[in-house]
C-alpha cells in the first residue's frame, strides 16, 4: 500500500528545544517536500528536495532544517531559533517534473 | 496583490446543492491547477487536477480553467455531508526546475443533511 507517512501525528515540546519530524514515502517519488499550515494562512513551503542530498529553502526556512540522505525519507528538524514552532506540519512527494504533490497525514506540533 | 486570491467561506449548502468553489490568480504563468480537499486535522488529498483552458469532469466534481480570465473553478454537484472540507486550489508555472506550488488559503464548506 503506497503512501507517505508521518510520525509522530502529535507532538509536544518546551521551547527552546529541537525537534525532529519524520517523513517516509514509499511511491519512489523523487520530489518531497515540507510546508507548515497555520489558521487563516494557507500552506507555507518550508524547504523541498528534488534529488537526494540536495534540497532547497522555501519560503520560510528560517529557524528549520532538513536532510535527505534516502530517496524515501525526508525529515524535518524545528530548531529552538523558530520564533513560532507551533503549527501543522505536512509532507508531500510528487514525480521529479509531475506538479501534482500527494500529502501524508500531517503532524501537530505544539511548543511551550 | 496576493498570487492566489481564495475566498474563505464559511459556505453552508443543504445537501443535494450545487456547489462553486473559486479562485482568481494574478501570476501569467500559472499554466497547472490542482484541487485538494482537505478534511479537518488530516493532510489534504488531490481531488482534480489540469492544465488546459476548460473543463474536466471526475464524478461529482468538475474542474473549470479560465486561463484568459486567470479564473478557476470547482463545481461539486449533488453534495454530500461527506464533502464537507477545506477545499484548497494549487497552481504552478511551468517555467524550469522549479516545481514550487502556490495555495489559496482555503474555503471551507459545510454540506447539512
Amino acid at each position: 500500500d503506497g503512501g507517505i507517512t508521518q510520525s509522530p501525528k502529535y507532538l509536544f515540546r518546551k521551547e527552546g528545544q529541537n525537534v525532529t519530524l519524520s517523513c517516509e514515502q514509499n511511491l519512489n517519488h523523487d520530489a518531497m517536500y515540507w510546508y507548515r499550515q497555520d489558521p487563516g494562512q494557507g500552506l507555507r513551503l518550508i524547504y523541498y528536495s528534488q534529488i537526494v542530498n540536495d534540497f532547497q529553502k522555501g519560503d520560510i526556512a528560517e529557524g528549520y532544517s532538513v536532510s535527505r540522505e534516502k530517496k524515501e525519507s525526508f525529515p524535518l528538524t524545528v530548531t529552538s531559533a523558530q520564533k513560532n514552532p507551533t503549527a501543522f506540519y505536512l509532507c508531500a512527494s510528487s514525480i521529479l517534473q509531475g506538479s501534482e504533490q500527494y500529502f501524508g497525514p500531517g503532524t501537530r506540533l505544539t511548543v511551550t | 496583490q496576493k498570487e492566489v486570491e481564495q475566498d474563505p467561506g464559511p459556505l453552508s449548502v443543504p445537501e443535494g446543492a450545487i456547489v462553486s468553489l473559486n479562485c482568481t490568480y494574478s501570476n501569467s504563468a500559472f499554466q497547472y491547477f490542482m484541487w485538494y480537499r482537505q478534511y479537518s486535522r488530516k493532510g489534504p488529498e488531490l481531488l482534480m487536477y489540469t492544465y488546459s483552458s476548460g473543463n474536466k469532469e471526475d464524478g461529482r466534481f468538475t474542474a473549470q480553467v479560465d486561463k484568459s480570465s486567470k479564473y478557476i473553478s470547482l463545481f461539486i454537484r449533488d453534495s454530500q455531508p461527506s464533502d464537507s472540507a477545506t477545499y484548497l486550489c494549487a497552481m504552478r508555472d511551468s517555467g524550469g526546475s522549479n516545481y514550487k506550488l502556490t495555495f489559496g488559503k482555503g474555503t471551507l464548506l459545510t454540506v447539512n443533511p
